[in-house]
């Protein structure tokens, strides 16, 4: 059973960069699955940001493109993700999540707790 | 982008009650669609994917069906368990994933 932890600063200045890292335990990030980040702003639905493959192949949502890096650490088991140009509205439950296309289509199957990430001065 | 809507936003029901949520695509998107249930505090959980199909350990009480643009989750005999939000999610041509706004179920 595959487990996912976010860490990082639960508090980010506005213009300032946005950086949470995943763990990945019970399972390898060189598996055949995409890694995904998902925020949620408070009250609101869920966002997709963007996607990364053991290859360092990435895919991000062309809403936050600009200002979107996904990244992996293979030698950590672990993958981030940094945000720039922050504003209030970057304000969110950051989740990360596994991809898996075991399922005939793409499902988010395995999900970190999230990481409340606060934009403000 | 592939926009999904889900109606109601929100539902009152009753222990018992048999419930039906519906997700709209706004293109043809097969079968690509999944559903997830989100409680206060929680990362989503996985119920159905591919439209119809039941995830490991999910109770039979749920369902899904549809396929092209329209989709339903049904929620057979509420379980006091089963009050949470609910989520449809489309995979097709992969990026970019989105998500309905969500669907509240409520006590009433």
């Amino acid at each position: 059973q595959v487990q996912l932890q976010e860490s990082g600063p639960g508090l980010v200045k506005p213009s300032g960069t946005l950086s949470l890292t995943c763990a990945v335990s019970g399972g390898s990030i060189s598996s055949n699955d995409w890694w995904s980040w998902v925020r949620q702003s408070p009250g609101k639905g869920l966002d997709w940001i963007g996607e990364i493959y053991h290859s360092g192949n990435t895919n991000y949502n062309p809403s936050l493109k600009s200002r979107v890096t996904i990244s992996l650490d293979k030698s950590k088991n672990q993958f981030s993700l940094k945000l720039s140009s922050v504003t209030a509205a970057d304000t969110a439950v950051y989740y990360c999540a596994r991809e898996s296309t075991g399922y005939y289509v793409t499902v988010f199957d395995s999900w970190g707790q999230g990481a409340l990430v606060t934009v403000s001065s | 982008d592939i926009q999904m809507t889900q109606s109601p936003s929100s539902l009152s029901a009753s222990v018992g009650d048999r419930v039906t949520i519906t997700c709209r695509a706004s293109q043809s998107i097969s079968s690509y669609l999944n559903w997830y249930q989100q409680k206060p505090g929680k990362a989503p959980k996985l119920l159905i994917y591919a439209a119809s199909s039941l995830h490991t350990g999910v109770p039979s009480r749920f369902s899904g069906s549809g396929s092209g643009t329209d989709f339903t989750l049904t929620i057979n005999s509420l379980q006091p368990e089963d009050f949470a939000t609910y989520y449809c999610q489309q995979s097709y041509n992969n990026s970019p994933y989105t998500f309905g706004q969500g669907t509240k179920l409520e006590v009433k």
